[in-house]
């Protein structure tokens, strides 16, 4: 185990639900990602937390609502997504940028199914 | 922007053989770092060896070791001594130095997914 963890670990909803992810690291860590890893593509950053605050938004819709209420704690809000963002959604942890560790650890995903 | 690839979908190698997983990178920073991660089947992905650009030594993990070739932009992971455990998908990644805009960002690669047979 590397010290961040995640749940759910499966989550199927509709697209018309409201739903949370939520992640945790018990690292000491003080800037946190969510990543997108969908089949045969390369994992996707799609927002990046650092000291509680947001430093990095790829362009991903609205539909997906980040929240990082603390540095050992991540929430990804879902509201009436996609069949296309069925994926793994996989977060992680670090140092802030200019640590000289900052290796970010993963924790172990939550597998998203919209039907 | 940077871009990763990883020519080799999949690989195999018997058991306690040696095998090299590829990777090229593009960028036009001069110091930034590479890292291969691991991650298998139904398990949580973690870190398996780093690398600094601004450091010529190859950097080793007991069993892991890299070819790094900064003029060539290439990232090679060779695996010594394959055991069953090593089977997972592998994924280099790199990431600009801090303070470089993007400097958070982990850039992956497709992933190379490696079977080790008994």
């Amino acid at each position: 185990e590397t010290g961040v963890t995640q749940t759910p670990r499966h989550l199927v909803m509709g697209m018309t639900n409201k739903k949370s992810l939520k992640c945790e690291q018990h690292l000491g860590h003080n800037a946190m990602y969510w990543y997108k890893q969908s089949a045969k593509k390369p994992l996707e950053l799609m927002f990046v937390y650092s000291l509680e605050e947001r430093v990095e938004n790829n362009s991903v819709p609205s539909r997906f609502s980040p929240e990082c209420p603390n540095s050992s704690h991540l929430f990804l809000h879902l509201h009436t997504l996609q069949p296309e963002d069925s994926a793994l959604y996989l977060c992680a942890s670090s140092q802030a940028t200019g640590s000289i560790n900052y290796e970010q650890y993963f924790g172990p995903g939550t597998r998203l199914t919209v039907t | 922007a940077q871009t990763v690839t990883q020519s080799q979908p999949e690989m195999s190698v018997q058991e306690a053989e040696t095998v090299t997983l590829s990777c090229t990178y593009d960028t036009s920073e001069n110091n930034y770092y590479l890292f291969w991660y691991k991650q298998p089947p139904s398990r949580q992905m973690i870190l398996v060896i780093r690398q600094e650009a601004y450091k010529q030594q190859n950097a080793t993990e007991n069993r892991f070791s890299v070819n790094f070739q900064k003029a060539a932009k290439s990232f090679s992971l060779k695996i010594s001594d394959s055991q069953l455990g090593d089977t997972a998908m592998y994924f280099c990644a790199f990431m600009n130095p801090p303070f470089v805009a993007g400097s958070y960002q982990l850039t992956f690669g497709k992933g190379t997914k490696l079977s080790v047979i008994p």
